[in-house]
């Protein structure tokens, strides 16, 4: 069963950082891109960013909007993504889910999905 | 890349026709998919390449389109599709979604 499970949310200061996993089995994790797409509350989903998978070298590509102060990675010995959130704004409050990707780019963001994490940005 | 759906939201009744829209400002040839979301859950792909049903979708659901305009068609509205659906295209970096349509009860 493929399971993907986010973790890391909480409530952090403008300015400040934090760091998402996202926990996945049930698949083989290197052959997949991965994604991460936030909704803020009350509206629609946004991409926020994606790591290619083992055969594309894990190449990352980023929403403009957080390009700079965000960084994905992943360990495939580990079956984890990560999205470390840096020089935080209060318009990335939102739930970030995992998601995973398809075996080739332009498929989709998400056949599975974690159940996602909030992360509020507030004084 | 901008995608604009229609409506943005619209009220159906059960075994309803519905026709939703996505529009991207420039060609995406067949990079688009569907997405179901209901309150509080995470979203539900539904299908791929702008026509191809993800499995275990139910075959109500079916999209169409390529280049810049694009269809997902729910042949007969059930009670467990009043939801919120989002298109998204994947031809171009950054990768961007519509805005959604909500479906209500009529």
């Amino acid at each position: 069963e493929v399971r993907l499970v986010e973790s890391g949310g909480g409530l952090v200061q403008p300015g400040g950082s934090l760091r998402l996993s996202c926990a996945a089995s049930g698949f083989t994790f290197s052959d997949h891109y991965m994604d991460w797409v936030r909704q803020a509350p009350g509206k629609g989903l946004e991409w926020v960013g994606r790591s290619g998978n083992k055969a594309e070298s894990y190449t990352t590509e980023y929403a403009a909007s957080v390009k700079g102060r965000f960084i994905i990675s992943r360990d495939d010995s580990k079956n984890s993504l990560y999205l470390q959130m840096n020089s935080l704004k209060t318009e990335d409050t939102a739930v970030y889910y995992c998601a995973r990707g398809g075996l080739v780019a332009a498929t989709f963001s998400g056949d599975y999905w974690g159940q996602g994490t909030l992360v509020t940005v507030s004084s | 890349i901008q995608l604009t759906q229609s409506p943005s939201s619209l009220s159906a009744s059960v075994g309803d026709r519905v026709t939703i829209a996505c529009r991207a400002s420039q060609g995406i040839s067949s990079y688009l998919a569907w997405y179901q979301q209901k309150p509080g859950k995470a979203p539900k792909l539904l299908i791929y390449a702008a026509s191809t049903l993800q499995s275990g979708v139910p075959s109500r659901f079916s999209g169409s389109g390529s280049g810049t305009d694009f269809t997902l068609t729910i042949s007969s509205l059930q009670s467990e599709d009043f939801a919120t659906y989002y298109c998204q295209q994947l031809n171009f970096y950054p990768l961007t979604f519509g805005g959604g349509t909500k479906v209500e009860v009529k």
